[in-house]
């Protein structure tokens, strides 16, 4: 059964540290998201890649946050520095395209004190 | 606007009841339209895809209007199972897929 894989799972850091992000996408999916979750704002989309090239990450605050796909295999989100209001659930998802359903990974739960 | 607008809830029904959500949608060219089950700290899993004539797996029925631009699920003789945060989602060829803020289900004894 195939999964999206996210690491870590749980990570607590102090304010100004960075953090790294990894999501393993199925096999053969062609388009990776990452998304943020708190309970205030919901599921916010950050970024979008097909074919490892972002293709959306307006929903990115820029100066800190930054999203990589060195291989299509592998898809980073770096926070540098982070802060307390970083805190929240980060999630991978992956899938055939646009029209196509997702499938999240169990997501990295993130606390920044 | 929200791009895609849902009631949040909560919704708090009894064992065996049938219970129905409405989504709504503001991008008319959207195409494609699913829901999603979230469970209390888990990840969202597609329930089911939604399809232009409707469809229907088990106890669950999704239904589109594109004229009224809305898509909505039943459940039908609710489990406590079923007990979870559902998201209906619109996207479109223009890369674009939204969530909407779910909306809460509890399936009371």
């Amino acid at each position: 059964d195939a999964r999206v894989t996210q690491t870590p799972r749980h990570k607590v850091t102090e304010m100004g540290q960075e953090v790294t992000m990894r999501c393993q996408p199925i096999l053969g999916h062609n388009t990776v998201f990452w998304y943020r979750q708190t309970m205030m704002q919901g599921l916010e989309l950050l970024a979008y890649f097909r074919n490892r090239a972002p293709l959306d990450d307006s929903g990115m605050p820029k100066d800190r946050f930054s999203a990589e796909m060195p291989d299509a295999t592998l898809a980073t989100l770096k926070i540098q520095p982070s802060e307390p209001r970083d805190s929240a659930v980060y999630f991978c998802a992956s899938g055939r395209g646009s029209l196509y359903e997702q499938y999240f990974g169990p997501g990295t739960r993130l606390t920044v004190t | 606007r929200k791009e895609v607008e849902q009631d949040p809830g909560p919704f708090n029904v009894p064992e065996g009841a049938t219970v129905a959500f409405n989504c709504t949608y503001s991008n008319s060219a959207s195409q494609s339209f699913f829901w999603y089950r979230q469970d209390c700290r888990k990840e969202p899993k597609l329930l089911m895809s939604v399809y232009s004539s409707g469809n229907e797996d088990g106890r669950f029925t999704a239904q589109l209007n594109r004229a009224s631009q809305y898509i909505s699920l039943l459940i039908r003789d609710s489990k406590l199972s079923d007990s979870a945060t559902y998201l209906c989602v619109a996207s479109n060829t223009g890369n674009q897929f939204y969530f909407g803020t779910g909306t809460s289900l509890t399936v009371i004894p």
